[in-house]
């Protein structure tokens, strides 16, 4: 298994506040996504990154931000959380080699926007 | 806009039976991939295939790839308890394209 993981893995909060979810990997794998997973819509991609200080946005990027300043971490952040951003969040991760190689995800982050 | 579609969405069966869950595209994909994830845990890879009309087993599992490559198939024979699970495909459009998962099955198997 990859060594992926994320903090924290619940979090309650209020509309309007700002929230940051992190995800820290220690395989060196080149990409990482955040996607967020709500009951009959699978995962949807949020944001990913090719590289440091490379990122991109995915299919639902509004609302939220992203930051990698090393290999290792990835930042999501919601500059101010809505109650429609109520989700489990996964972090993933893949070598960078090939369309086909595996994703390896976190154990997600389940967040409460109230 | 690519739809992508898993059937049924929900299947609820006793230890024992066989069932078969779809996953269909609306556009020629490149690759395809079938996850499982279990309650409180994230996806896990099952099996990736690339080639038209593939077929892999993997235990009790068979995956199978439209010979179209619109359309794959999961196929698992005599489900156990330890089956019970959310089931995702996954797809690329094209060799640079992100993964576009579909729904998800989401399986219970009772003993």
């Amino acid at each position: 298994d990859a060594g992926i993981t994320q903090s924290p893995r619940h979090k309650v909060t209020e509309t309007g506040t700002p929230v940051t979810l992190r995800c820290h990997q220690t395989e060196n794998h080149r990409y990482m996504y955040w996607y967020r997973q709500d009951p009959g819509h699978g995962l949807r991609l949020i944001h990913y990154s090719y590289g440091v200080k490379d990122t991109d946005k995915g299919e639902v990027s509004d609302g939220y931000s992203v930051s990698r300043s090393k290999t290792e971490d990835f930042l999501l952040t919601l500059e101010s959380a809505t109650s429609s951003q109520t989700s489990v969040y996964f972090c993933a991760t893949d070598p960078g080699l090939a369309v086909t190689d595996t994703q390896y995800f976190g154990p997600g982050t389940r967040l409460t926007v109230l | 806009t690519q739809l992508l579609e898993q059937s049924p969405q929900f299947l609820s069966i006793q230890e024992g039976e066989n069932l078969t869950v779809y996953c269909n595209s609306s556009s020629v994909f490149s690759s395809l991939q079938w996850y499982r994830q279990e309650p409180g845990e994230g996806p896990v890879l099952l099996v990736t295939v690339v080639t038209g009309g593939e077929v892999k087993k993997l235990k009790r599992l068979t995956f199978q790839f439209g010979d179209a490559r619109k359309d794959s198939s999961l196929h698992i024979t005599a489900a156990q308890p330890g089956d019970t699970g959310l089931y995702l495909c996954a797809v690329t459009y094209n060799q640079g394209g992100k993964l576009i998962f579909g729904q998800g099955t989401e399986l219970s198997v009772k003993p």
